[in-house]
């Protein structure tokens, strides 16, 4: 079975500019999250989508947002970037069973980068 | 708020040795917590899992210990090897609130191995 995939693995970026990350789950998975890893901040939780519904939401400003679509892939994008969203983004599904108890499996992660 | 946070960020053993890494939480809601091992360039992998109903968990080298009562979980690795060397992260996923099925992660510790 294949694992998590996350497209683009590295990506280099200007401030202000907009950036569309891509992250397949493992087939089967229906919930698709997001994290920020920093060295300062660790390991941030963005989102979670399940059948194409955000279901929960970190601490992250509006620029950060997210979508899944109905083959349970899903999209996160940020706006109008600042030198502080350099980090690497993490993608994680699980099978999304009730009450969201369930092992999540990590892809490699986009490695972002602001200029 | 709930937060989850490690005692030692560094640790570094001999080939052989077992090694213990600490972790303290603050949420006593939290109903579900996982040890994950985060090697270079890589995203993180589920290492072992333990439900708040259990106070130990075991798998092939690895023991979960979970003290509720102080809020602390341990992972136990017995005769580590080098290639046992990453950072590893406890995290817990909130049992209820704004945390409901949202993994909140430690700083994580730095598991150095010498052979």
């Amino acid at each position: 079975k294949a694992g998590v995939t996350q497209t683009p693995r590295y990506l280099i970026k200007t401030r202000g500019q907009q950036v569309t990350l891509s992250c397949s789950p493992i087939s089967g998975h229906r919930s698709v999250s997001w994290y920020q890893q920093t060295p300062g901040q660790g390991l941030q939780f963005l989102f979670e989508y399940f059948s194409e519904t955000q279901r929960n939401k970190g601490n992250f400003p509006g620029r950060f947002s997210g979508r899944q679509f109905s083959n349970s892939r899903s999209e996160m994008n940020v706006s109008t970037l600042e030198l502080g969203d350099s980090a690497l983004y993490l993608c994680a599904s699980s099978v999304g069973l009730a009450g969201g108890l369930t092992e999540q499996f990590f892809g490699p992660g986009t490695r972002l980068t602001v200029l | 708020g709930e937060s989850v946070g490690l005692h030692l960020p560094t640790l570094s053993v001999q080939e052989g040795d077992n090694s213990i890494i600490n972790c303290a939480y603050s949420n006593s809601a939290s109903d579900y917590f996982i040890w994950y091992k985060q090697e270079s360039g890589k995203g993180p992998q589920f290492i072992i899992d333990i439900r708040s109903n259990m106070d130990k968990r075991q798998g092939q080298r690895v023991t979960v210990l979970l003290n509720k009562t102080v809020k602390h979980l341990s992972l136990q690795i017995a005769a580590t090897q080098p290639g046992d060397s990453a950072v590893y992260f406890c995290a817990e996923i909130g049992a209820g609130g704004t945390s409901y099925g949202k993994l909140t992660f430690g700083q994580g510790t730095i598991l150095t191995v010498h052979p």
